[in-house]
Parts: C-alpha cells; sequence; structure tokens
C-alpha cells in the first residue's frame, strides 16, 4: 500500500522568498505525480501533473521534481506571495493516497 | 475548462438517517473517485470506480457506503445510516484514464450529522 509524506508539516516564509516543500512515497512503481492547493474549506486545484518519464514541470513560479528511484518529489515555489498561502498536497493517482500537505502561510 | 460538479455544497442530516452526494464527473472521464476530509485531517481515500464497479475502496468504505453510476453522467455516493464522525468534506475526483492522467476534483460537499 503506497504511503505519502510530506515535510514540513507547516512552513511560514515572508514574502519574496524561494522554498520547498517535499513529499516522499513508498512505492516507486507509479506513472506520475500529482501536486495540488488546498485553500481553507475549499476543494483541490491541480498545480502541476509530472509524469513518470519526465523530472520535471513547471508552470509560472511552480516547479515540480520527480525521482522515482528515490521515492520522492519536490515542489518548488519562487518569489512567494501571500496569495500562495495554503495546504499543498502531493499524490501518486494511482492508489488514491495523499500525503497530510504542507500548511504554507507567506507574510507580507 | 471541464468541471467536476458536486451537489449539494452543504447538507445537513440527523444521525441515522441516509443520505446520497452527487457528483458529474467530466464528460470524457473513465474513472471515479470519492474522498473525504474531516476537518482540519489529511484527504482520505474511500474508493475508485471504473467500467460500473468497484476498483479499488479503503478500510474506511465499509458497509455502510455504496457507490452507483445510475446513468451516463451521475455518480453518487451513499451512507446508509449516517453517524456523527461521518461529517466531513466529501470529495469526487475523475480521470480521464488511469493511470497517466491525474485527478479532477469537484469542490466538494460539506456533511454535517447531529
Amino acid at each position: 500500500k503506497q504511503e505519502v509524506t510530506q515535510i514540513p508539516a507547516a512552513l511560514s516564509v515572508p514574502e519574496g522568498e524561494n522554498l520547498v516543500l517535499n513529499c516522499s512515497f513508498t512505492d516507486s512503481a507509479i506513472y506520475n505525480l500529482q501536486w495540488f492547493r488546498q485553500d481553507p474549506g475549499k476543494g483541490l486545484t491541480s498545480l502541476l501533473l509530472i509524469q513518470s518519464s519526465q523530472r520535471e514541470q513547471t508552470s509560472g513560479r511552480l516547479n515540480a521534481s520527480l525521482d522515482k528511484s528515490s521515492g520522492r518529489s519536490t515542489l518548488y515555489i519562487a518569489a512567494s506571495q501571500p496569495g500562495d498561502s495554503a495546504t499543498y498536497l502531493c499524490a501518486p493517482p494511482q492508489g488514491g493516497r495523499f500525503g497530510a500537505g504542507t500548511r504554507l502561510t507567506v507574510k507580507p | 475548462e471541464p468541471e467536476v460538479t458536486q451537489t449539494p455544497s452543504h447538507q445537513v442530516t440527523q444521525m441515522g438517517q441516509e443520505v446520497i452526494l452527487r457528483c458529474v464527473p467530466i464528460s470524457n472521464h473513465l474513472y471515479f473517485y470519492w474522498y473525504r476530509q474531516i476537518l482540519g485531517q489529511k484527504v482520505e481515500f474511500l474508493v475508485s470506480f471504473y467500467n460500473n464497479e468497484i476498483s479499488e475502496k479503503s478500510e474506511i468504505f465499509d458497509d455502510q457506503f455504496s457507490v452507483e453510476r445510475p446513468d451516463g453522467s451521475n455518480f453518487t455516493l451513499k451512507i446508509r445510516s449516517t453517524k456523527l464522525e461521518d461529517s466531513a468534506m466529501y470529495f469526487c475526483a475523475s480521470s480521464e484514464s488511469r493511470p497517466n492522467y491525474g485527478y479532477t476534483f469537484g469542490s466538494g460537499t460539506r456533511l454535517t450529522v447531529v
């Protein structure tokens, strides 16, 4: 059974900092890895989907990497803004399991 | 952009009552999922559904739960006799084909059992 762990559980940074969120998974036989954002009381918004054949995927200030052999993915957020404050979740879509998320607060 | 639609957005029910949560997945998607999230806790997998049958379910998805695709567009989650601990946000998701495509989530139904 796939287990997904996200570190750190919470992160508070001043505006403008670059930051890295980590996701690790136990079963490396995954096809892809998806990162989501969840605002309080809201649903999950897909940010990036990395196929297993890719090593990186970029969208604006977000860059996600995937290393299947080590069972890790990272989400890099450049020049963080207060609007980035949310919980960030990762999941390898097959197996259905999510990490507990990283709660990010970006202070003005 | 295509969306997954969930209704109602909020439902309040009495303990012991049956509830049906409704979802309309994206029309060309083949795989459907239900998740729940208890307030302040992680998103938990309940069940996945493909080709008119359950393909996987978690230990949470016991005999009180059932899913159905009654027609070509709706995907429902039924809780037979609700308990206080069933109070949570329930999310429906769909994917075009598994495993190469990711999930698209609905905005959720907040279920409150009183």
